[in-house]
């Protein structure tokens, strides 16, 4: 089974810096199969980036994805308020594990 | 307007059955895949298996196999998640999921509001 790892565990940032997270594979995957999932407290997640790079419906353009083979970023340019909570990647092929999770934390 | 709403919260004792629910609506239920996730108290997301609801193929989780079982009823577009004997480690929340869009490489773009399983003697 692939393995996920995220890193950092959190990421303390003040409003308005980028925001840098990366998801490190196991194995190579297929960019098709990796999505971003960002995690408020309280609340379900939602689904921000899909197939690596693909922002979902109505998610800001400051959210990006990138990255191949068995490394993955997702960057965020400038961090609004709202934006500080767990970010989450997963694979969604024959494999659908997720990461352990980055929390994205108010400096 | 895609929707899924969870059935409401539950206790139970160690060693008792449980189903929770999934209902969709505001799309074709039986054309979309639904998955389970688990999340532990302050832990992290756990795929757990998918369905597709229109043959009622089930692909479950190695760490969930045998554990849980995902069934639905496509007559009342529901998706269900049961145990047969609850264990103190079950204790969690669930969620139920939709793809994002239907093929099989869609992650999950609509989520349920989550079903709080406590087990507990």
């Amino acid at each position: 089974e692939i393995v996920l790892t995220q890193s950092p565990g959190t990421l303390s940032l003040s409003p308005g810096k980028r925001a840098t997270l990366s998801c490190r594979a196991s194995h190579i995957v297929s960019n098709t199969y990796l999505a971003w999932y960002q995690q408020k407290p309280g609340q379900a997640p939602r689904l921000l980036i899909y197939g690596a790079s693909s922002r979902a419906t109505g998610i800001p353009d400051r959210f990006s994805g990138s990255g191949s083979g068995t490394d993955f970023t997702l960057t965020i340019s400038r961090l609004e308020p709202e934006d500080f909570a767990v970010y989450y990647c997963q694979l969604f092929g024959s494999s659908r594990t997720f990461g352990q999770g980055t929390k994205v934390e108010i400096k | 307007e895609v929707q899924l709403v969870q059935s409401g919260a539950e206790v139970r004792k160690p060693g008792e059955s449980l189903k929770i629910s999934c209902k969709g609506s505001g799309y074709t239920f039986t054309t979309y895949y639904i998955g389970w996730v688990r999340q532990m108290p302050g832990k992290g997301l756990e795929w757990m298996g998918i369905i597709w609801p229109g043959d009622s193929e089930t692909r479950y989780s190695p760490s969930f196999q045998g554990q849980v079982t995902i069934s639905v009823d496509k007559s009342i577009n529901t998706a269900y998640l049961q145990w047969s004997g609850l264990k103190a480690s079950d204790t969690a929340m669930y969620y139920c999921a939709r793809q994002y869009c239907n093929s099989i490489s869609c992650p999950m773009g609509y989520w349920g509001q989550g079903t709080l399983v406590t087990v507990s003697s």
